[in-house]
This record gives structure tokens, C-alpha cells and sequence, in this order.
């Protein structure tokens, strides 16, 4: 079983800085199958990247995903009022699973 | 527009059951794999099942045995029986719409909470 490392754990920034999100599987998987999704508390997860760096539709062309075999990285140009929420990487493997990483939460500094 | 409601959650007793359902809209139901993923009290979110298009099912570790995933083609609805309910199952249960050949769940409900207490 895949197992999917976000870190940190917390990120304190200011609007108009730039974010790095990283997330690390403790073994290789294919670009195809990594996703970033945006979760902000009340609401739905909305899917801001999948397939390592296709942003979904409707995305800010702030947000950008790279990354293959085990490192992957979310990262955000310049930070909006709006983009303070916590994120979360996933990933689909065999046998049909679905793993999410253990979050990454964006606050205001 | 695409669009999912989910409906069913509740509060419940330990060891009982629940059914969640989740109408779908906007899009081709039948053709779409859906799946069910749940957040916990403050805790991040946990894939919990999955019902291809094709007729596969597939269940997280923790809830094999227990859950069950149906869908309805002509209601265009999914639906989530829950058997055997423990405390932790207690959460925020969201259906949602994969997106083929990415594994990837691109449209997502609002959720329904279950909370599973004596």
C-alpha cells in the first residue's frame, strides 16, 4: 500500500507570496494518477490538479503541479485572500485504491 | 451543470445501519465511476469506496465487510448501505464523479454527516 507524506504539515504565508507543497509517496507511482485537491472547511474538496500538472477546469493558472516518480509538488505563485484553506494530494492505485496524503494547511501569517 | 446531493446521514447507535444516497445531474450517470470518500471530526479526508462504470466495486480496509456500494442507473443515484456502524465511522461523507484514464474526482457533493453514537 501506497502511503502519501504531505509536508509541512502547516504553511504560514502572506497574500502575494508564493507556496511550495510537497508530497512524497513512499514508492513510485505514475503521473497519470496524481491529483491535488483544495478543501476549505464547510464546503465540498474541489480538484485543483490531476495527472501531476493539469489544472482542472476553472483553475487560476496561479496553481501549478510537477513532480514524478515519488516527489510532487502543488505550488501557488501568489497567494490570494482565497487560497488560505488546507490541500491535500491523492493518488489511484492497484488494486482499484485511492489514498489521500494527510493534508497540508495554508494559514495567514 | 453538474451536480450531486447527498442525503441519509444522520445520527445513529452503534451497530446499526444506515443508507446514504447521492442523485447525480448534468451529466451521463451511467457512464461515470463514483465514489464515496468521508472526513472525520478534524481529521484529513479517507477514500471509503468506489463503483465503476462497468460494474466494479472496490472498498477501503476499514469499511470491507461492513459498507456496501450500489447505484441506480435509471435514478441516476448512488447509493452507500452502512451495516454494523462503529464510532469512527462517524463523519462528513461526500459522493463524488471520477474522471477516466486519471483516478482523479472531479466533481464533488456538499456531504452528509453521520455520526454514530449512543
Amino acid at each position: 500500500e501506497i502511503v502519501l507524506t504531505q509536508s509541512p504539515g502547516t504553511l504560514s504565508l502572506s497574500p502575494g507570496e508564493r507556496a511550495t507543497l510537497s508530497c512524497r509517496a513512499s514508492q513510485s507511482v505514475s503521473s497519470n494518477y496524481l491529483a491535488w485537491y483544495q478543501h476549505k472547511p464547510g464546503q465540498a474538496p474541489r480538484v485543483l490538479i490531476y495527472g501531476t500538472s493539469s489544472r482542472a477546469t476553472g483553475i487560476p493558472d496561479r496553481f501549478s503541479g510537477s513532480g514524478s516518480g515519488t516527489d510532487f509538488t502543488l505550488t501557488i505563485s501568489r497567494l490570494e485572500p482565497e487560497d488560505f484553506a488546507v490541500y491535500y494530494c491523492q493518488i489511484y492505485d492497484w488494486p482499484p485504491r485511492y489514498t489521500f496524503g494527510q493534508g497540508t494547511k495554508l494559514e495567514i501569517k | 451543470e453538474v451536480q450531486l446531493v447527498e442525503t441519509g446521514g444522520g445520527l445513529i447507535q452503534p451497530g446499526g445501519s444506515l443508507r446514504l444516497s447521492c442523485a447525480a445531474s448534468g451529466f451521463i450517470f451511467s457512464s461515470s465511476y463514483m465514489t464515496w470518500v468521508r472526513q472525520a471530526p478534524g481529521k484529513g479526508l479517507e477514500w471509503v469506496s468506489v463503483f465503476h462504470s462497468g460494474g466494479g466495486t472496490h472498498y477501503a480496509d476499514s469499511v470491507r465487510g461492513r459498507f456496501t456500494i450500489s447505484r441506480d442507473n435509471s435514478k441516476s443515484t448512488l447509493y452507500l448501505q452502512m451495516n454494523s456502524l462503529r464510532a469512527e465511522d462517524t463523519a462528513v461523507y461526500y459522493c463524488a464523479r471520477g474522471r477516466d484514464d486519471y483516478g482523479d474526482f472531479m466533481n464533488w457533493g456538499q456531504g452528509t454527516l453521520v455520526t454514530v453514537s449512543s
